[in-house]
């Protein structure tokens, strides 16, 4: 049973680049959370998906949007990077209302913003 | 707002030490409770989960128990080994699902 994929693991970019990252759920789930962690700190929650629409947004610009496809897989995109942008950003996916209603992370795209 | 407060790291202990990480938390409702820990360059696994009052988690030999009087989690395990060196996190899930993490503790054992 495959866990939480995403890709790619690191990415190196330049202030104002746009960015997109990867992320396929575990087998079996429809939810997929997006959370950016700084470095030393704990995951800030960005926005979660379900059935292809944006149910929650944490506080994050506009310019970090998302999408999630039919297969539940979903893409975070950020525009206009800034060198605050550099973060580890991670995927969540789950199941809720079911009995293993957990999250469970995916190891991470690492972006680095010069 | 919903938020999580943990002991500020690291923690450097001796193998077969005795290691608590204390965890408290501000929320509105009934949120679940869950002990996430990260190894070095890798994401976050979950160690364990409380999902009301008074529930007990446990794996692989940590334990933590849901407090509602004191709004606690505190993770505990009695005797802790070398690879158990990582850093770990304290969180609560809200009802929409999004997770609010602690700011993590560092665990540093040595042999």
């Amino acid at each position: 049973d495959a866990g939480v994929t995403q890709s790619p693991t690191h990415l190196i970019k330049t202030r104002g680049q746009q960015v997109t990252l990867r992320c396929s759920p575990k087998s079996g789930h429809d939810t997929v959370s997006w959370y950016q962690q700084a470095l030393g700190q704990g995951p800030q929650f960005i926005f979660q998906y379900y059935e292809e629409e944006e149910r929650q947004r944490g506080n994050f610009p506009d310019r970090f949007s998302g999408h999630q496809f039919p297969n539940y897989s979903s893409e975070l995109n950020v525009n206009a990077l800034l060198l605050g942008d550099s973060a580890l950003y991670l995927c969540a996916s789950s199941l809720p209302g079911q009995e293993e209603d957990t999250q469970y992370f995916g190891p991470g795209t690492r972006l680095t913003v010069l | 707002g919903d938020s999580v407060t943990q002991m500020e790291g690291p923690v450097t202990l001796s193998e077969e030490a005795f290691l608590t990480i204390n965890c408290t938390y501000t929320a509105t409702g009934y949120p679940s409770l869950f002990w996430y820990v990260q190894y070095p360059g890798e994401g976050l696994q979950l160690l364990l989960k409380a999902t009301k009052a008074d529930d007990k988690g446990s794996n692989k030999g940590f334990e933590a128990t849901y407090r509602k009087e004191t709004t606690s989690f505190h993770l505990e395990k009695g005797s802790v080994q070398v690879s158990d060196s990582a850093v770990y996190f304290c969180a609560l899930e809200d009802s929409w699902g999004k997770l609010q993490f602690g700011a993590g503790t560092q665990v540093v054992v040595t042999p």
